[in-house]
């Protein structure tokens, strides 16, 4: 079974460029997700997608952060602008069950991204 | 607000020995427990789920309890190896929530 696939896996830009990540799971996963990892902390949510429905965004800077999942299979993940503290790496994962609750979580290699 | 917090941070230790990571979480009305382990420059590998009913899961060397009253999640590994060198992340959701994720703890075994 092919893993969660990310691009690009480094990325560099200055601040107030902008950035997107891409994201292909794992087939047949209904569920997506977008995590954010600062160094030395754990990932945390920044959106979750159901299909191509959004679940929940809560926790996403939506004033420069947005993302999409078109035909409910690939996303990306966008920063504009992107800001100094958006240095992170971005992690997407994929589950098998339509809630995403009861099944585990199976995570791509992420992107490292460097705002300078 | 769920805080999840794992100590310790960093383990340094011989080949061979046995060792327990510990998870802790203030709201133990969870659905279930997912301990993660991340390799450095990847992503995160799902080691263990335990549902919010169970009190452990084994899968080879590891085992990982689950006491919701008290808020507290140990993985034990047996016999451990380098191969096991990793930071091991603990994470706790509660029904139809997003997973709150500890900081982890940085394990490193020595030959």
């Amino acid at each position: 079974e092919a893993g969660v696939a990310q691009s690009p896996r480094y990325k560099i830009i200055e601040k107030r460029q902008s950035v997107a990540f891409w994201c292909n799971p794992i087939s047949g996963h209904a569920t997506l997700y977008w995590y954010q990892q600062i160094l030395g902390q754990g990932p945390k949510l920044l959106i979750q997608f159901q299909n191509n429905g959004v679940v929940d965004d809560s926790q996403l800077p939506k004033d420069r952060f947005s993302a999409e999942r078109l035909k409910g299979v690939d996303s990306t993940l966008k920063i504009q602008p992107a800001k100094l503290e958006d240095s992170a790496v971005y992690l997407c994962a994929s589950s098998l069950s339509s809630t995403g609750y009861n099944s585990p979580l199976h995570f791509g290699n992420g992107t490292r991204l460097t705002v300078t | 607000k769920q805080e999840v917090t794992q100590i310790p941070a960093a383990l340094s230790v011989p080949e061979g020995e046995n060792l327990v990571l510990n998870c802790s979480f203030t709201d133990s009305a969870i659905y279930n427990l997912q301990w993660f382990r991340q390799d450095p420059g990847k992503g995160l590998t799902s080691l263990l789920l335990i549902q919010s009913s169970q009190r452990e899961q084994t899968s080879g060397r590891l085992n990982a309890s689950l006491d919701k009253s008290s808020g507290r999640s140990t993985l034990y590994i047996a016999a451990s190896q380098p191969g096991d060198s990793a930071t091991y992340l603990c994470a706790v959701r509660r029904r139809n929530d997003k997973l709150i994720f500890g900081t982890g703890t940085r394990l490193q075994v020595f030959p």
